[in-house]
């Protein structure tokens, strides 16, 4: 069964560095996201891409982030300049078409801690 | 606008029934359910569209009111597996992207 796959799982970085979180959607999905989930609290969405550039964006997805698709497969969120708050889970999904037709498939996450 | 999820958490005997509610203050174009068990990801259950359509999991129902702007998930006959945190997620006329409540957390006993 075809998934949505993230790298690295889990990444410590240090306050101030800066960090690329990697996904690879679903192959014949068109839609791709960016979500957060603070330990225990709830799924916070950051960005939404389609057609190669942002369709969304929430007010946490400021300067310090930015979304790219490098080549055909790979979807990846940078963190320019890592702050202690930005300690998260980070989910990448994809799905096939837009939010109100169908499912959003979620990647395992990449636990990020910033010390 | 983040929607509203009632009850935060609820206890339940296996085989007990459960509802989980969840309001948005905006209008909604679909409402998405999705549970997560501990250190996972999200897994789909079901999507309720305006006008009434329905996809999702054969033992789980859920209802959608668009006039009140509000969706209640339906659990039946609980299993142990149904144990997790629920999540709605909305699609509304402010943020066409899914945004989550903050989750109901479910805990089914023997």
């Amino acid at each position: 069964e075809p998934e949505v796959t993230q790298t690295p799982s889990h990444q410590v970085t240090q306050m101030g560095q800066e960090v690329i979180l990697r996904c690879v959607p679903i192959s014949n999905h068109l839609y791709f996201y960016w979500y957060r989930q603070i330990l225990g609290q709830k799924v916070e969405f950051l960005v939404s891409f389609y057609n190669n550039e942002i369709s969304e964006k929430s007010e946490i997805f400021d300067d310090q982030f930015s979304v790219e698709r490098p080549d055909g497969s790979n979807f990846t969120l940078k963190i320019r300049s890592t702050k202690l708050e930005d300690s998260a889970m980070y989910f990448c999904a994809s799905s096939r078409g837009f939010t109100n037709t169908g499912e959003l498939f979620f990647g395992e996450g990449s636990r990020l801690t910033v010390l | 606008q983040q929607p509203v999820q009632s009850p935060q958490a609820v206890i339940l005997r296996e085989g007990e029934d459960a509802v989980i509610n969840c309001s948005s203050s905006k209008a909604l174009y679909s409402v998405h359910w999705y549970r997560q068990k501990h250190g996972e990801a999200p897994v789909f259950l079901m999507i309720l569209l305006k006008g009434g359509e329905q996809k999702g999991h054969e033992k789980i129902s859920a209802s959608f009111n668009e006039k009140k702007q509000q969706s209640s998930l339906y659990l039946t006959a609980s299993q142990l597996s149904y144990s997790g945190t629920y999540f709605c997620g909305t699609e509304g006329t402010g943020r066409r992207a899914l945004t989550f409540g903050s989750g109901t957390r479910l805990q089914v006993q023997p």
